[in-house]
């Protein structure tokens, strides 16, 4: 069974500063996918990132980019520069690669507070 | 605006009720999930429809059931309530691709309060 663990409840950093959240994972399969999302006090969830396990290079997406240590099976999310609008729960989920329609499974979250 | 549409954003009923959740997926995705979110347990996946049929199963109780219909949207079903029924429901769609690097892309949810 897939697990992941977020061991940061919550997290502050500055504004302006970069800051990083921990995320790792376990997984018996080869194959997988995963991913960072936000979720802002108005409770949507957004897609931030996304790494599959493959994948030679850490993805990026803007301000966000993924330390990915596969050895480790760990995901951490790196957010640099950060801005009083990243303040929200970031969670790390995966899911298995070998098929695209399946569920994801989410750690429990960090919860990121920037301050001016 | 991921293109999810859930109805109603807000629901508050009582303990013994049921009530049905209402999602829309983006247009062209053919699988939706289900995903229950508590102060306690976290983001846990309840069930997942594609094309109509349910694909998986997580942790959904027996007073709870869902359906997707032919056009695709999907309903949620939630009877005898309880207090621990509170919780906010996503719901989700995806692409039918055999690539896991599909995001999964969640409507804005339905906030349950149970009294």
């Amino acid at each position: 069974a897939q697990k992941i663990t977020q061991t940061q409840p919550g997290m502050f950093v500055q504004e302006k500063e970069a800051v990083t959240l921990d995320c790792t994972y376990d997984t018996s399969d080869p194959s997988y996918g995963l991913f960072w999302y936000k979720q802002p006090s108005s409770g949507e969830m957004i897609f931030l990132i996304y790494q599959g396990s493959y994948d030679q290079q850490n993805a990026t997406e803007g301000r966000y980019s993924l330390n990915f240590q596969k050895a480790r099976k760990s995901a951490n999310l790196v957010i640099s520069a950060s801005q009083l609008g990243d303040s929200a729960m970031y969670f790390c989920a995966m899911r298995d690669r070998n098929s695209g329609n399946t569920p994801l499974v989410f750690g429990k979250g960090t919860r990121l507070s920037v301050i001016a | 605006d991921s293109g999810v549409t859930q109805t109603p954003k807000h629901l508050i009923t009582a303990t013994g009720q049921r009530v049905t959740l209402r999602c829309s997926p983006r247009s062209g995705d053919l699988s939706v999930y289900w995903y229950q979110q508590s102060l306690d347990q976290g983001l846990q996946f309840l069930i997942q429809y594609y094309n109509g049929e349910e694909r998986a199963k997580g942790n959904i109780l027996e007073r709870f059931s869902a359906q997707q219909f032919p056009d695709l949207h999907s309903e949620l079903n939630l009877s005898s309530l309880e207090l621990g029924d509170s919780a906010l429901y996503f719901c989700a769609s995806s692409p039918h691709r055999d690539r896991a690097s599909y995001e999964q892309y969640f409507g804005p949810g339905t906030r349950l309060t149970v009294t």
